[in-house]
């Protein structure tokens, strides 16, 4: 059974700072992984997906690496800003399905 | 990029009623769309796969007869919360696939509070 873990549960850094989210699975069997942004009582923004043969995938400061064969990937945010505040999940897609699977969050806050 | 809608974006209850939340994709056909449930500071949890035309498929744990799922056409899919109670409080999201784009698109999702 695919489980996706995220690491830290909860980050609090100072604007300015370039930080890394950590997400793990277990099942190295998988379509794709997609990062999410979600503000609070909101839906989901898709910030990157990254296909199994990708290593890497940028938007702006945003840059989220995969590592398939040892289940992590990373997601990489430059100059942070209060803006990023938020909880950003990853979901693994499981091989042969549509399903996604989604990590247990990072809560980040940005402070000013 | 596709569009999904749910509705309605929240709904306040009371415990032994049924609660009907809409999925809709706006501009494309789905023949699978997923159900999601979120509790307060926890991530998504996969309730059920909905196909068109088909029964739905209940991940593990999810009671069928509980979280009642019809998806009648490529672009609706409604979820059914029967005899709700206070611990069915939650944030409900749904997914649509586009086969067109291979992409998985989330709606904005639906808060439920059961009293």
């Amino acid at each position: 059974k695919q489980e996706v873990t995220q690491i830290p549960a909860a980050l609090s850094v100072p604007e300015g700072e370039n930080l890394v989210l950590n997400c793990s699975f277990t099942d190295s069997a998988i379509y794709n992984l997609q990062w999410f942004r979600q503000d609070p009582g909101k839906g989901l923004t898709s910030l990157l997906l990254i296909q199994s043969s990708q290593r890497e995938q940028t938007s702006g400061r945003l840059n989220a690496s995969l590592d398939k064969s040892s289940g992590r990937s990373t997601l990489y945010i430059a100059a942070s800003q209060p803006g990023d505040s938020a909880t950003y999940l990853c979901a693994v897609r499981v091989s042969g399905t549509y399903k996604y699977i989604f990590g247990t969050g990072t809560r980040l806050k940005v402070l000013a | 990029g596709a569009v999904v809608s749910q509705h309605p974006s929240w709904v306040i209850c009371k415990s032994g009623t049924s609660v009907k939340i809409e999925c809709r994709s706006l501009d494309f056909q789905a023949t699978t769309m997923f159900w999601y449930r979120q509790f307060p500071k926890q991530s998504l949890m996969l309730m059920a796969t909905s196909n068109e035309g088909s029964k739905a498929t209940y991940e593990q744990g999810v009671e069928k007869d509980k979280f009642l799922i019809n998806h009648a056409s490529l672009t609706l899919s409604t979820l059914t919360v029967t005899s709700a109670h206070p611990e069915d409080s939650s944030f409900y999201i749904c997914s649509a696939y586009s086969g067109v784009q291979e992409t998985q698109y989330f709606g904005p999702g639906t808060r439920l509070l059961v009293l």
